[in-house]
């Protein structure tokens, strides 16, 4: 089954800065790639997701890049701010058969110092 | 995606009791998946489930543990005799359709303590 890493674990930035998190997958049938955001006790939410056949999408603050041949994608924060310090997973999904059914990363704790 | 509605959000049980964890769906939607959260971990698929199939089982434990469907009403997950290692927070999932790249709205989860 699908397989997929996230580094690194915990990240520390000064606010202005910029965050990135790196995950890999294992699959290549793998075609849907979403990030979510998780603070403490509450439910994972969606921030940007994207698809095998685009190679990157930015929403304001936010990028995620995707490399299909290297099985790797990423997340990109600019501009941080202390709101965005959280858990952030990356996932991946077969899609078809396997509906939306999502392999998560393990997490990385995000703190954004003022 | 605040239309995922699960039930409880907290749930204590001592071990040995049963549990029992609902969660309805966004309006529409026929397609529901199980995940659980440990503690300082990622997100695990258990089950996925469309109005009464269960499409995929993988990641759940082959005992104790059991989901269901029904055409009326919210899915249900089940977990008969909680042990400690059960206490974790599980969410739910919906999602319109298998299609491919279909995002998946989650609930607020129900946190399952065992003592």
């Amino acid at each position: 089954g699908e397989n997929v890493e996230q580094h690194p674990s915990t990240l520390s930035v000064q606010e202005g800065d910029s965050a990135v998190i790196k995950c890999t997958y294992s699959d290549s049938a793998s075609n849907y790639f979403p990030w979510y955001k998780q603070e403490l006790g509450k439910r994972p939410q969606l921030i940007i997701d994207i698809r095998s056949n685009v190679g990157e999408k930015k929403d304001q603050r936010i990028a995620v890049t995707l490399n299909k041949t290297a099985k790797h994608f990423s997340l990109h924060i600019t501009e941080t701010q202390p709101e965005d310090s959280a858990v952030y997973f990356c996932a991946a999904s077969i899609g078809e058969t396997s509906g939306s059914r999502l392999t998560f990363g393990e997490g990385t704790q995000l703190t954004v110092n003022p | 995606n605040a239309g995922v509605m699960q039930n409880p959000r907290h749930l204590v049980r001592r071990r040995g009791q049963e549990a029992r964890l609902r969660c309805s769906p966004v309006k529409g939607h026929s397609h529901v998946y199980w995940y659980r959260q440990l503690p300082e971990e990622g997100l695990k698929f258990m089950v996925y489930l469309q109005k009464e199939n269960i499409i995929d089982e993988s990641g759940m434990p082959k005992e104790r543990f059991s989901a269901e469907f029904p055409k009326e009403g919210p899915s249900i997950l089940r977990i008969q005799q909680v042990v400690r290692g059960d206490s974790a927070a599980y969410f739910c999932a919906s999602s319109p359709s298998p299609s491919v790249n279909t995002e998946a709205f989650f609930g607020q989860g129900t946190r399952l303590t065992v003592v």
